[in-house]
């Protein structure tokens, strides 16, 4: 069984803080693949990393930056100086590879950010 | 340019009911799915298509049935609605096969079972 807990339901932050958005999983498997999606008001689900299990180098885009630690199942979002239009409900999901020929995505229940002018 | 539109947005329906939404996508991409999000932002996968082809069947009742006649398209049919139908379905299209890939998602539709 795989599992991914989002443990902030709901995050306020002033604009130009910096925030992080926990992301813990669980899953028996060596081969897997991590994604973070933003869901702005609008509605729609957008892309915004992938991560496979045998990358741990962090990365950074922009003002945001991704801390991935197979130590302790964790693949942490963090956003720099946020503003205004980082406002939406982010969500955290993991699959299995498709090699062990099981099929499952799991997304995290989101954590929705508020980011106050 | 809409990478991956359906219609309608909204959807507002009686019990009983039955109901279509289409979803198109126009990244010829060879892989689509349908999620549902409940009230709660819980997102669930229920299908995916591989080229026209069923590759994923969650444990979704069989009154939903998918259909899709060519790899752009992919619709979702709704028999005999119920009230915890209620909920906003995503299309969803990748490359390739393969939950690892990259998804594209539409607007969503949101579904209201009175």
């Amino acid at each position: 069984a795989q599992k991914v807990t989002q443990a902030q339901t709901e995050i306020s932050v002033v604009e130009k803080e910096d925030v992080t958005l926990d992301c813990v999983y669980e899953t028996r498997d060596t081969t897997y693949y991590l994604f973070w999606y933003k869901q702005p008001p609008s509605g729609e689900l957008v892309f915004l990393i992938r991560r496979n299990s045998f990358d741990e180098q962090n990365e950074i885009s922009g003002r945001y930056s991704w801390n991935f630690q197979k130590s302790t199942s964790s693949f942490n979002f963090t956003i720099t100086a946020s503003q205004v239009v980082d406002s939406a409900v982010y969500f955290c999901a993991l699959t299995l590879s498709m090699d062990t020929g099981r099929r499952a995505l799991t997304f995290g229940s989101g954590t929705r950010l508020q980011v106050q002018p | 340019d809409t990478a991956v539109s359906q219609t309608p947005k909204y959807l507002v329906t009686q019990m009983g009911n039955d109901k279509s939404i289409k979803c198109e996508q126009n990244l010829g991409h060879d892989t689509m799915y349908w999620y549902k999000q409940d009230s709660k932002k819980f997102l669930k996968i229920m299908f995916s298509y591989n080229n026209k082809e069923l590759i994923i069947n969650e444990t979704v009742p069989n009154r939903f049935s998918p259909k899709s006649p060519d790899k752009a398209h992919l619709n979702l049919h709704i028999n005999s609605l119920e009230l915890g139908d209620s909920a906003v379905y995503f299309c969803a299209s990748s490359q390739r096969p393969g939950l690892e890939e990259e998804q594209y998602f539409g607007p969503g539709t949101r579904l209201t079972v009175t």
